[in-house]
């Protein structure tokens, strides 16, 4: 069974940036798994911020950018703000078996 | 402007099926693929299917024996069965638009979801 792997926590400075990964177990993940990260605040649907890897949405915040890093697709924030402190969820396309979810980061701005 | 809005009972009892149904509104659905996730209070989120109008359908291997999407083009809705379901299928529903061509392949809008509880 195919697992996506993201950090389960990241603690950030308000102002700082901070990185967050999509790790797939088949092996590195490239621009053919379609990466798409959301961001999930409490009692919300989830929210896409980025789509084929890098590519934004009109609601998305410039500090919020997309790119493959180290064979992981990676969501970096910068001049993170207090509103950043969510949920964030990566989805990779597995071709014939679907896509897959990755478990979720939480981040904390402190 | 693409809007999706779930619908279906909020409890359900353990080994009967669930069932859910997502109406369309803004555009027609013979233009994309269309998809059900879920995530359990607390957890993450799951894949459970997408389909196709035409008939091309994928389904979450570790569901696949259990659930079944289907679309009806004159109502502009599609819907989501689950047999035989269990406490661990309590989950809130989401429904969701998928943008899939040569290039691109995107779940986008959502809808707000609808929380379906399995009863003992």
């Amino acid at each position: 069974q195919t697992v996506v792997t993201q950090e389960p926590s990241l603690t950030v400075s308000p102002g700082g940036t901070v990185t967050l990964t999509c790790a797939s177990s088949t092996g590195a993940v490239t621009n053919n798994y379609y990466p798409q990260w959301f961001q999930q605040k409490p009692g919300q649907a989830p929210r896409p911020l980025i789509y084929n890897t890098g590519n934004k949405y009109s609601w998305t915040p410039a500090r919020f950018s997309g790119s493959l890093l180290g064979g992981k697709a990676a969501l970096i924030l910068s001049g993170v703000q207090a509103d950043d402190e969510a949920d964030y969820y990566c989805l990779l396309y597995y071709g014939g078996n679907g896509v897959v979810f990755g478990g979720g980061t939480k981040v904390a701005v402190l | 402007q693409v809007r999706l809005q779930e619908s279906g009972p909020g409890l359900v009892k353990s080994s009967e099926t669930l069932s859910l149904t997502c109406t369309v509104s803004g555009d027609s659905i013979n233009n994309y693929f269309w998809s059900w996730i879920r995530q359990p209070p607390g957890k993450g989120l799951e894949w459970v299917a997408y389909t196709f109008f035409g008939g091309s359908t994928k389904y979450n291997p570790s569901l696949k024996s259990r659930v079944a999407i289907s679309v009806d083009t004159s109502k502009n809705q599609f819907s989501l069965n689950l047999d035989s379901v269990t406490a661990a299928d309590t989950a809130m529903y989401y429904c969701a638009r998928v943008i899939v061509d040569s290039q691109h392949l995107y779940f986008d809008p959502w809808g707000q979801g609808t929380l379906v509880t399995v009863s003992s």
